[in-house]
């Protein structure tokens, strides 16, 4: 198994440009999540799913889009990149079952980016 | 709101020192806990957990202790190597809230040999 896959590890932009990052998962996980990482705030989460075709807005969701078509995919759309938004994406993912919130969450390699 | 606070890093210790990293919460209900822990340049992976008071998690040689009464999850270790140098992170979920963890600021442990 690969576990979570994320691409790219770094990305700079441009203010007012857009990108998708991508995360990825082959464990059958059906919870998926996306947190940014920034000094002296530890994770914050975006978005989430709960499955395909579900998604709902985390702490920070203002500024990013998210979608759920496959169980295996749940990528992050910056529609407008600000420098606000520089920072380290994490994507996680778990299996979801009964007693969702005593999982453990796995962890992508994370992706860097830099708004210029 | 819920949320974690832990002790302000970094934290410098020599090799074979004791560790301690405090960790208190606030939350509704009853939280599931948890500590991660992120290697140089890596993302993040799970250390230990504790879903219920009184548990202990244990994993590498550490330990945390669900303790209700205090809304604290303190992470402990009795010899730290210079392979633990890490950033620590003390986490929660709420019940009913899988997938949705909220995180502390982080304490950056560094072990000199």
């Amino acid at each position: 198994n690969a576990g979570v896959t994320q691409t790219p590890k770094f990305q700079v932009l441009k203010t007012g440009q857009s990108m998708t990052l991508q995360c990825a998962q082959d464990m059958n996980h059906e919870y998926m999540s996306w947190y940014r990482q920034d000094p002296g705030m530890g994770l914050r989460l975006i978005h989430y799913s709960v499955g395909a075709g579900i998604t709902d807005q985390g702490e920070v969701p203002n500024g990013y889009n998210v979608s759920r078509s496959t169980t295996e995919d749940f990528p992050l759309r910056l529609l407008s990149a600000a420098p606000s938004q520089t920072s380290v994406y994490f994507c996680a993912s778990s299996y979801g079952l009964a007693g969702a919130h005593q999982e453990t969450q796995y962890f992508g390699p994370g992706t860097r980016l830099l708004v210029l | 709101g819920d949320s974690v606070t832990q002790m302000e890093g970094p934290v410098t210790l020599s090799e074979e020192a004791f560790l301690t990293i405090n960790c208190t919460y606030t939350a509704t209900g009853y939280p599931s806990l948890f500590w991660y822990v992120q290697y140089p340049g890596e993302g993040l992976q799970l250390l230990l957990k504790a879903t219920k008071a009184d548990d202990k998690g244990s994993n590498k040689g550490f330990e945390a202790t669900y303790r209700k009464e205090t809304t604290s999850f303190h992470l402990e270790k009795g010899s730290v190597q210079v392979s633990d140098s890490a950033v620590y992170f003390c986490a929660l979920t709420l019940y009913n809230q899988g997938g949705k963890l909220i995180f502390g600021q982080g304490t950056e442990l560094s072990v000199k040999p």
